[in-house]
Parts: C-alpha cells; sequence; structure tokens
C-alpha cells in the first residue's frame, strides 16, 4: 500500500505553541501535498511540495521534504484555538494516475 | 467559483434503499473523486473521473455505482448498501494537467445506512 504514516496520531498543544506533525510514505512520488480537515468537514488543500524542493513556506505553515528518507514534516508556528484540525499528507503516483493516497493523519487540538 | 458542492449534507437509508449523492463543480475542472471516510481514518479512494470518463475504480463493490453526466457533475448511486457502508462521502475536483497538484473538496455527504 501506499499510504502514507503520519505521527504523532495525536497532538495537544497551548495557544502560540508550534506544532510538528511527521508524514513517511512508501513508493516515489511527483509531489506531496497536506491538507487540513474540520471535524466532519471537506478536506482544504494547505500546501504542496514537489519531489525536487526541500523546504517551502506558505503563511505560518513550514513543510520539508526528505525524499531519501521518503518522510515530511508539516510546522505550523504560533498556533491558534481555529487551527484545531485534522492534517493529513497526500501523495501521488509517479505514473500521473491522480492516484492521490492520503496518510493515517494527525489530530492536533490547540488549547485556547 | 472555487467550490464543491455535494448534497444531500446528511442520507439516512435503509439496505433494500436506492438513494443517489451529489457532486457539482464549476472551475472547469475535468478530473472529479469519489472518497469514502470512516471516523477517523483518512478519506479512501473510490473512484476517478478523467474527461467523464471512469480511469480509476478501486476494486469498489458494484452496490456503488458512479456516474459522471457531464463535465461539471459526478454522481454516486447506491443500493442495497450495507451498514460498514455508513461513512462520509467526499467528492473533490481537480485540473487535469495529467498531474492534478491539488484537490478541492466538497463538504461531504454523511450517509448513515440501518
Amino acid at each position: 500500500s501506499q499510504q502514507g504514516e503520519e505521527d504523532p496520531q495525536a497532538l495537544s498543544i497551548q495557544e502560540g505553541e508550534n506544532a510538528t506533525m511527521n508524514c513517511s510514505y512508501k513508493t516515489s512520488i511527483n509531489n506531496l501535498q497536506w491538507y487540513r480537515q474540520n471535524s466532519g468537514r471537506g478536506l482544504v488543500h494547505l500546501i504542496l511540495i514537489r519531489s525536487n524542493e526541500r523546504e517551502k513556506h506558505s503563511g505560518r505553515l513550514r513543510v520539508t521534504l526528505d525524499t531519501s528518507k521518503k518522510s515530511s514534516s508539516l510546522l505550523i508556528t504560533a498556533s491558534r484555538a481555529a487551527d484545531t484540525a485534522s492534517y493529513f499528507c497526500a501523495t501521488d503516483a509517479p505514473s500521473g494516475t491522480y492516484k492521490y493516497i492520503f496518510g493515517t493523519g494527525t489530530r492536533l487540538k490547540v488549547l485556547a | 467559483d472555487t467550490e464543491v458542492t455535494q448534497t444531500p449534507k446528511h442520507l439516512v437509508m435503509g439496505m433494500t434503499n436506492k438513494k443517489s449523492l451529489k457532486c457539482e463543480q464549476h472551475m472547469g475542472h475535468r478530473a472529479m473523486y469519489w472518497y469514502k471516510q470512516k471516523a477517523k481514518k483518512p478519506p479512501e479512494l473510490m473512484f476517478v473521473y478523467s474527461y467523464e470518463k471512469l480511469s480509476i475504480n478501486e476494486s469498489v463493490p458494484s452496490r456503488f455505482s458512479p456516474e459522471c453526466p457531464n463535465s461539471s457533475l459526478l454522481n454516486l448511486h447506491l443500493h442495497a448498501l450495507q451498514p460498514e457502508d455508513s461513512a462520509l462521502y467526499l467528492c473533490a475536483s481537480s485540473l487535469e494537467i495529467p498531474r492534478a497538484e491539488k484537490l478541492f473538496f466538497g463538504s461531504g455527504t454523511q450517509l448513515s445506512v440501518l
């Protein structure tokens, strides 16, 4: 299975702290994406990093990618209560079949 | 318009019922997807349509029947479902490049099979 594994499964932090979640995957990829899902809702695209990139920033988000270790991390800085959600990484298959597979997810809770 | 609209938001059906889930987007996307998500689990890919043609079927049971009548609409017809099919069903769309680089998701249909 191509499915990524994320850790931790759950993370609870205080508002203002940084949150780091990790994603590991099994096969080579073209790109890796991170999505956020509020409880019972659809997923929202956060950021994409291509296989030839090592780091990318978007606002309070920082994503790194290590293709040699087949892993990625998502850092949310200065977290807010509104960041409480589940975060999923998603990887595509190199064959370009639109087959995006989601990782197991990290449930983040930011305490006010 | 950057929305993917799914209807209904909630659906309760018996195992002998026939129902349909609907998904609509007006972003000009030519790839559309159905995902199934159980509670506290990641979305699992079910079907992918590209240019209104079914391109991926992830070995989904035949009681789920997808349909893409045009480039803006995607349906999922349900028949003789089982209680274990209760889940959140998510529709998504993306540009067809060939590699899509961003999925736009609807809010989902929460399905309960009694």
